[in-house]
């Protein structure tokens, strides 16, 4: 089974509308952590956020939020008043805590294109 | 330097050659992965060394991936007899010891004739 999810089809968003972007995980491990990655054209792999599987309150990192619902496995991406400099693959990724394993595996991402 | 550093940016070689990739971390980050990431995809992890040790090498796809890590610092991810198949940008990242962000290089685009 795949433990990271990301289904959505490219996604468009007008400028400065919210964007919501899906992600459900499998895991066992009752600690992990939760981290979105933006990927722009140029290649580079950079950090928006993390929220932690015991963080009681969801993580938000100035336009961006994590809507963490840990009942359903999901940590949707919330990017609010959208740039166009927000176009780029979005992916989501997980680390489990237990054992030796100590890897962030990521999800297939999503294309998101915010349009002027 | 202030970020990952990753050579070379870019690698043209024919099938059948090996070829060595590097990556130097960020100073006292303890933590160094490899990834790879073919054109359109996700991130595939590779191998995770914790200082010069590699507790997990799960994700080397063949015996041709091999790689080792001195000094605590630079990373040398060799391929043997590439494939075409090994075509890729292959990213390393670096993290301090139980820290939560990975932060990556540029990346090496590979690609075999």
């Amino acid at each position: 089974a795949q433990k990271i999810t990301q289904t959505q089809p490219g996604m468009f968003v007008q400028e400065k509308e919210a964007v919501t972007l899906d992600c459900t995980y499998d895991t066992s491990d009752p600690s992990y952590g939760l981290f979105w990655y933006k990927q722009p054209s140029s290649g580079e792999m950079i950090f928006l956020i993390y929220q932690g599987s015991y963080d009681q309150q969801n993580a938000t990192e100035g336009r961006y939020s994590l809507n963490f619902q840990k009942a359903r496995k999901s940590a949707n991406l919330v990017i609010s008043a959208s740039q166009l400099g927000d176009s780029a693959m979005y992916f989501c990724a997980m680390r489990e805590r237990t054992g030796a394993n100590s890897k962030l595996t990521f999800g297939k991402g999503i294309t998101l294109s915010v349009r002027p | 330097g202030a970020g990952v550093s990753q050579s070379p940016s870019n690698k043209v070689t024919e099938k059948g050659k090996d070829v060595e990739l590097r990556c130097d971390p960020i100073s006292g980050h303890t933590a160094l992965y490899w990834y790879r990431q073919r054109l359109g995809q996700g991130l595939e992890f590779l191998i995770y060394f914790q200082g010069n040790s590699a507790p997990d090498k799960s994700g080397l796809p063949s015996d041709r991936f091999s790689a080792e890590r001195t000094g605590e610092s630079v990373s040398t991810l060799t391929i043997q007899r590439t494939q075409q198949e090994d075509s890729a940008v292959y990213l390393c990242a670096s993290s301090f010891l139980g820290g939560e962000k990975l932060f990556f290089g540029s990346g090496t685009q590979l690609s075999v004739l």
